[in-house]
């Protein structure tokens, strides 16, 4: 069965610090490979996703994630945080675009001024 | 640009209490999820359902049904409404081809 971790359920970086979110699947077959964003009351929205073409995936706000095989990770960065990023953020993976996406618990961003 | 829209964004309901939550996207996406979120836990699929009439049991059915008698719509339903349910229950829908999901904003359930 697939599954998703993301190592630490709670982050905190300063604000024009690098963001490093971690996230490790397993799965049994190349995957579909997701990160969705969650501001305060709102639902998720997709961040960026990887699916078998470029190993490393720009989204949106400047974000960008890189897949690694050998590591079976899809670690999420950005560069420079701001302020506006500080939500909730979910990694999660599907085996096909057409089966049902795994989540993983979440990471929740904060970002100090 | 989808629009995914729950019919409530508050609930607050008694112990064996039946409850609906509707769901409704404009798009005409075949795809349609619910999806339950408890902090610590991430989401968990509770059912799905790929086309009208059809419906899959998810991760956490226990509890729940749904249904679907029109493509754009789709509802869950607690027959019998326990406190263990009280969660932000998550509506979403996908893109053909893509695996994307596409959200509501969520309908915060508390049971009492």
């Amino acid at each position: 069965a697939q599954s998703v971790t993301q190592l630490g359920s709670h982050v905190s970086v300063s604000e024009g610090a690098l963001v490093l979110l971690r996230c490790n699947y397993s799965s049994s077959v190349p995957p579909y490979l997701f990160w969705y964003v969650q501001y305060p009351n709102q639902g998720l929205q997709l961040l960026l996703k990887y699916t078998s073409a470029a190993t490393l995936v720009k989204g949106i706000n400047g974000f960008e994630a890189e897949f690694k095989k050998s590591e079976t990770s899809f670690h999420l960065t950005k560069p420079s945080a701001h302020m506006s990023d500080a939500a909730e953020y979910f990694c999660a993976v599907s085996k096909t675009s057409y089966d049902k996406v795994i989540f993983g618990p979440g990471t929740s961003l904060s970002v100090i001024p | 640009d989808v629009k995914v829209t729950q019919s409530s964004r508050y609930l607050v309901k008694r112990t064996g209490e039946k409850v609906f939550l509707e769901c409704v996207q404009d798009m005409d996406h075949e795809n349609m999820f619910w999806y339950r979120q408890d902090p610590g836990l991430g989401l968990r699929l509770i059912y799905f359902s790929y086309d009208v009439k059809m419906k899959e049991k998810g991760d956490i059915p226990e509890g729940y049904s749904v249904s679907r008698e029109k493509k754009e719509r789709f509802s869950l339903i607690l027959e019998s409404a326990s406190t263990n349910q009280t969660s932000m229950y998550l509506c979403a829908t996908t893109r053909t081809n893509t695996g994307e999901l596409f959200f509501g904003e969520g309908s915060r359930l508390t049971v009492l």
